[in-house]
């Protein structure tokens, strides 16, 4: 069965700061992995799909990778700013969605 | 010009009744879901719908019932409300075929189980 971990489960960075989400999963027969935001009382926003067969996703100052052998994969955010604050889910599909637990996020102005 | 609409966004109800909760998409997807999300924040697919046929099915149990009159509705009808029931309801949508669309959630509905 499918695992889907984040690390860490919460981090805090001063505005401005550049980071690293990471993502990783047990079986790595995937069609695409997502990455969301969720903010407090709302739903999900994708924020960048990565396919099976690609390495990595861009917009705007967030970059995804994806390596499918190792298991990985990660959401980088440039020049986090305060409106970056949410909880970030990354989502596997292989013959079923699942989902991780998420990563928590506050940017400190 | 929600995408993704839920209805309604907070529900609160006594153990043994019967609710339903209604999902519109106005996307033109031919693909939608239900997930729950409990307290720890795990976000588990229950059921998805690929133009009005169920395509997933996930093992929840059969109190929970899911309707799809259209393809732009997908709404879940749950009975015999338990506690354990209490959870954060998601509804979504992608496109067509579910393995390489991006989705889109709506909001949300709180459910609580008193």
């Amino acid at each position: 069965k499918q695992e889907v971990t984040q690390i860490p489960a919460a981090l805090s960075v001063p505005e401005g700061e550049n980071l690293v989400l990471n993502c990783s999963f047990t079986d790595s027969a995937i069609y695409n992995l997502q990455w969301f935001r969720q903010d407090p009382g709302k739903g999900l926003t994708s924020l960048l799909l990565i396919q099976s067969s690609q390495r990595e996703q861009t917009s705007g100052r967030l970059n995804a990778s994806l390596d499918k052998s190792s298991g990985r994969s990660t959401l980088y955010i440039a020049a986090s700013q305060p409106g970056d604050s949410a909880t970030y889910l990354c989502a596997v599909l292989g013959n079923q969605f699942y989902f991780g637990t998420g990563t928590s996020l506050t940017v400190i102005p | 010009d929600t995408a993704v609409s839920q209805t309604p966004k907070y529900l609160v109800t006594q153990m043994g009744n019967d609710k339903s909760i209604k999902c519109e998409q106005n996307l033109g997807h031919d693909t939608m879901y239900w997930y729950k999300q409990d307290s720890k924040k795990f976000l588990k697919i229950m059921f998805s719908y690929n133009n009005k046929e169920l395509i997933i099915n996930e093992t929840v149990p059969n109190r929970f019932s899911p309707k799809s009159p259209d393809k732009a509705h997908l709404n879940l009808h749950i009975n015999s409300l338990e506690l354990g029931d209490s959870a954060v309801y998601f509804c979504a949508s992608s496109q067509w075929d579910y393995t390489g669309d991006t989705q889109y959630f709506g909001p949300g509905t709180r459910l609580t189980v008193l």
